[in-house]
């Protein structure tokens, strides 16, 4: 079983529709990343959070640290929101361990 | 100007040959990475360099061997390729902050065809 766990692994939505994709961890963290890769394959980081709730224009993310969760919101989802979503946990110096990834599709 | 670049993009080769990748990044950062990416897409950690010293050697076949010979440089070299070494290769920085989150900056990948 992987250490970082991300539901669903696919999602289709609407234009408009809003999103949310789950990340859980079993291991000890100093900070969980999410990042977004393109799918012309670049990988841009997103947000790094270790408690609460961070907001960038119409994505949110927030973290349960008791819980080991994390989710990753989009408001107003647009076609160019499509893209994969991986969730990553910082465990120890500066590593990082990733999720699987969820393939998001926003159709027009 | 580009954050963190990689040469080759693409690379294309026969088994059993040697070859290289290079990384480098012009924000100043003094730690860099190289990640593996499978063709399911799962990015795994390989290597990470701290000020031109190893700090995390991940379970990697000893045929990949990095090189730095400076902060702003990490370079991967491949003996003996494999088919399975064919993924998309990663080079990553960051700056080293005790006090806060360290962003990674990625760069834009080397997709290494093993033939």
């Amino acid at each position: 079983k992987n250490e970082v766990e991300q539901s669903p692994q696919n999602l289709t939505a609407q234009e408009g529709e809003f999103i949310t994709i789950n990340c859980s961890y079993s291991v000890g963290i100093s900070a969980l990343h999410w990042l977004q890769q393109h799918p012309g394959g670049g990988i841009v980081s997103l947000f790094m959070l270790s408690s609460g709730k961070k907001k960038h224009g119409r994505l949110i993310a927030t973290i349960n640290i008791q819980e080991k969760h994390s989710s990753l919101h989009i408001t107003a989802s647009h076609p160019r929101d499509s893209a994969v979503y991986i969730c990553a946990v910082e465990s120890g110096f500066q590593k990082l361990v990733f999720g699987t990834g969820t393939r998001l599709l926003v159709s027009p | 100007d580009t954050a963190v670049s990689q040469t080759p993009k693409y690379l294309v080769t026969q088994m059993g040959n040697d070859k290289s990748i290079k990384c480098e990044q012009n924000l100043g950062h003094d730690t860099m990475y190289w990640y593996k990416q499978d063709s399911k897409k799962f990015l795994k950690i390989m290597f990470s360099y701290n000020n031109k010293e190893l700090i995390i050697n991940e379970t990697v076949p000893n045929r990949f061997s990095p090189k730095s010979p400076d902060k702003a440089h990490l370079n991967l070299h491949i003996n003996s390729l494999e088919l399975g070494d064919s993924a998309v290769y990663f080079c990553a920085s960051s700056q080293q902050r005790l006090s806060s989150y360290n962003e990674q900056f990625f760069g834009p990948g080397t997709r290494l065809t093993v033939l």
